[in-house]
């Protein structure tokens, strides 16, 4: 069945830094990717929704300019959190949605565990 | 606004008997129900979807059952495996405005030996 997979699966990086996390939909092409966070104990929180050659749209609160998302291709999408800070720390997953024989499919990254010291 | 519920936070069930997993939601828009099982620190596998149009899917050990008029959709597990113990996410989908998932808050499911 289609993959999604994430790279790096998990960073350490000092504060101030930027860090690219990669998300590719494998054997599946992706029309639209989207970037979660997940804070502990807490559902997922949606960050931004990206179509392919088209600038992210993101969600209430997130900054745009902290959170850079690129959508090349079907499937490829990158997040960069800028200028990272302590408080950036989280698991950030990426989902790529498309449909296939089953129907409409959406499927989930392993995930990318960001610590920032 | 939770427009996805799941009202029970935890369900447990015996090795080889049906888990039940219920989701309500409130936007009668919606065109999509997808169910997810989700381990700490790992992204969400998707399970089966069902479209608005139908009320009943079934793949392998899963079926999903759409009740349109009353909001409601369930995630039925036949015959439970002590691996299928995970959270459980209902999440809908709406074709305009954004169109991302909105998920339920979970059900852990535990499935004893």
């Amino acid at each position: 069945g289609a993959v999604v997979s994430q790279h790096p699966s998990w960073v350490i990086c000092k504060s101030g830094t930027s860090v690219k996390i990669e998300c590719r939909s494998l054997d599946f092409q992706a029309t639209t990717m989207f970037w979660y966070r997940q804070f502990p104990k807490q559902s997922l929180m949606l960050m931004a929704t990206s179509n392919e050659g088209s600038k992210a749209t993101y969600e209430q609160g997130v900054e745009k300019d902290k959170f850079l998302i690129n959508h090349a291709s079907l499937t490829l999408s990158t997040l960069t959190v800028t200028s990272a800070h302590p408080e950036d720390s989280s698991f950030y997953i990426c989902s790529a949605r498309g449909t296939s024989g089953r129907g409409l499919v959406q499927f989930f990254g392993p995930g990318t565990r960001l610590t920032v010291l | 606004d939770q427009q996805v519920k799941q009202n029970s936070p935890s369900l447990s069930v015996q090795e080889g008997r049906i888990s039940i997993l219920n989701c309500d939601y409130t936007n009668s828009m919606f065109d999509y129900f997808l169910w997810y099982k989700k381990y700490p620190a790992e992204g969400p596998t998707f399970l089966i979807s069902i479209s608005s149009i139908k009320d009943k899917n079934e793949d392998g050990r899963f079926t999903v059952f759409l009740n349109k008029s009353a909001k409601h959709l369930s995630l039925h597990i036949v015959p439970s495996q002590p691996g299928d113990s995970a959270v459980y996410f209902c999440a809908a989908y709406l074709h305009t405005g954004r169109r991302a998932l909105t998920f339920g808050s979970g059900t852990r499911l535990q499935v004893q030996p």
